[in-house]
């Protein structure tokens, strides 16, 4: 089955405390990215990926790192949370990035939901 | 830069009756424009996009959006709402320039389907 996982879905955590998020996906895709989600700002793109080793930043990337080193797995690192980070987080990837092809369709994971104390 | 704005946070339609979730986006050049689904405690599930071609797309779910490019509108529709429509909905846009990379959410739209 085609999908994108995320594991936690669920942590807890307090300020300052290293953590990742992994995200695995077995389609094959080139591009992936990280959103947050809260409530009136719908998705926000935090970091993305056109490849292997190639990533760049979103549109909020602070306080966020990554890492593209194999092409199915794009995890998302937070170095020192902090309670701004408390948000929904989802990965996403498809085939090609947004737009491109007329098969592009972006899979998506089922969230991990992130309290930082 | 690109944007989307979604006007209605929250849209209430009885069941059986036409439901619209409106979307206007400003971006440079022509816009690759999308609307995604999401259902409690799941991730987003893409409906249909507008990449160029006919004006009125039709997606997943027997939803459709129209484009209007003068209007800079791309409004979700279906003609019976139903109550397992009841979610969350976005609309997505990207310029259709070279360079960008990215897809710009906006806020979401709660639809509730009334029985």
């Amino acid at each position: 089955e085609a999908q994108v996982t995320q594991n936690p879905r669920y942590l807890i955590t307090v300020t300052g405390k290293k953590l990742t998020v992994t995200c695995s996906q077995n389609m094959n895709h080139e591009y992936m990215s990280w959103y947050r989600q809260d409530p009136g700002l719908g998705l926000r793109q935090i970091y993305y990926s056109m490849n292997v080793e190639v990533t760049d930043k979103g549109d909020v990337p602070e306080g966020y790192k990554v890492s593209r080193k194999e092409k199915r797995n794009f995890p998302l690192i937070l170095e020192s949370p902090s309670p701004n980070q408390t948000s929904l987080y989802f990965c996403a990837s498809s085939l090609k990035p947004p737009g491109q092809g007329a098969s592009y369709t972006q899979y998506f994971g089922p969230g991990t939901r992130l309290t930082v104390l | 830069a690109q944007s989307v704005a979604q006007p209605e946070d929250q849209v209430n339609v009885a069941e059986g009756n036409p439901l619209t979730v409106k979307c206007t986006y400003s971006v440079s050049g022509n816009p690759y424009l999308f609307w995604y689904v999401q259902y409690p405690n799941r991730g987003l599930q893409f409906l249909l996009k507008y990449i160029t071609g006919d004006n009125l797309v039709k997606g997943s779910y027997g939803f459709e959006a129209e484009f209007n490019k003068s209007q800079t509108s791309f409004h979700l529709k279906k003609p019976s709402a139903l109550v397992s429509d009841s979610a969350l909905y976005f609309c997505a846009v990207k310029s259709g320039e070279g360079s960008a990379r990215q897809l710009t959410f906006g806020s979401g739209t709660q639809l509730t389907v009334l029985p």
